[in-house]
């Protein structure tokens, strides 16, 4: 069973500024990653899948990248409605599990 | 449009059963692969089951084998999952998912989720 593991936690950005998410793979997932975007009372969003591929309606200013064991999240320019937990998550085998999740906050 | 919509979660006590359904529309339902994903309180998510698209295959996570069952009516566009012996550790937001890709065989994302069944298992 893949475990993923995100960095950092938490991590407290200011409007406008440039948000770094890292995840980290127990092992290969090749380019078999997700990203979301969760808010509180919502469903999560998906972002980004196959490590850099946005999905349908996603602004431009969230990227990923990444291969292997190691993945990042760069959310550019963050607008208030970007902060929010963000998880990755893998497709390589069963079960396709989610990483612990970041928390994006106001800084 | 696509949309979602589960159904069916409540306060039970261990050991009980329960039922929850996913409502779909907006899409051809019997071309994707539906899951389940839940959230406990405070905690992460976590994926807990899937069915094909024809519903000859489901996999589950280990920690509900022998006690969940995943099943799906493609007429009606639906799909359930069936939660026996429950724990206390099952208690958590319940979201039905739908898988991005048509047909999918080795892919597994969810493009769009409804808003979640809360499941309470309390003595």
């Amino acid at each position: 069973e893949i475990v993923l593991t995100q960095s950092p936690a938490t991590l407290s950005v200011s409007p406008g500024e440039r948000a770094t998410l890292f995840c980290r793979a127990s092992q290969s997932v090749s380019r078999y990653l997700a990203w979301y975007q969760h808010k509180p009372g919502q469903p999560p969003r998906l972002l980004i899948y196959d490590t850099s591929t946005r999905a349908t309606g996603i602004p431009a200013r969230f990227s990923g990248s990444g291969a292997g064991t190691d993945f990042t999240l760069t959310i550019s320019n963050l607008e208030p409605e970007d902060f929010a937990v963000y998880y990755c998550q893998h497709r390589t085998n069963w079960p396709p599990a989610f990483g612990p999740g970041t928390k994006v906050d106001v800084k | 449009q696509v949309h979602l919509v589960e159904s069916g979660g409540g306060v039970v006590q261990p050991g009980t059963s329960l039922r929850l359904s996913c409502e779909t529309s907006g899409f051809i339902f019997s071309h994707y692969n539906m899951h389940w994903v839940r959230q406990a309180p405070g905690k992460g998510l976590e994926w807990v089951a899937c069915i094909s698209y024809d519903g000859r295959d489901k996999f589950y996570v280990d920690s509900v084998k022998g006690r969940f069952s995943i099943s799906r009516d493609n007429s009606k566009n639906i799909h359930y999952l069936q939660m026996n012996s429950l724990r206390a550790e099952d208690t958590a937001v319940y979201y039905c998912a739908k898988d991005l890709f048509q047909y999918a065989s080795g892919e597994r994302y969810f493009d769009y989720w409804g808003q979640g069944s809360l499941v309470t298992v309390s003595s």
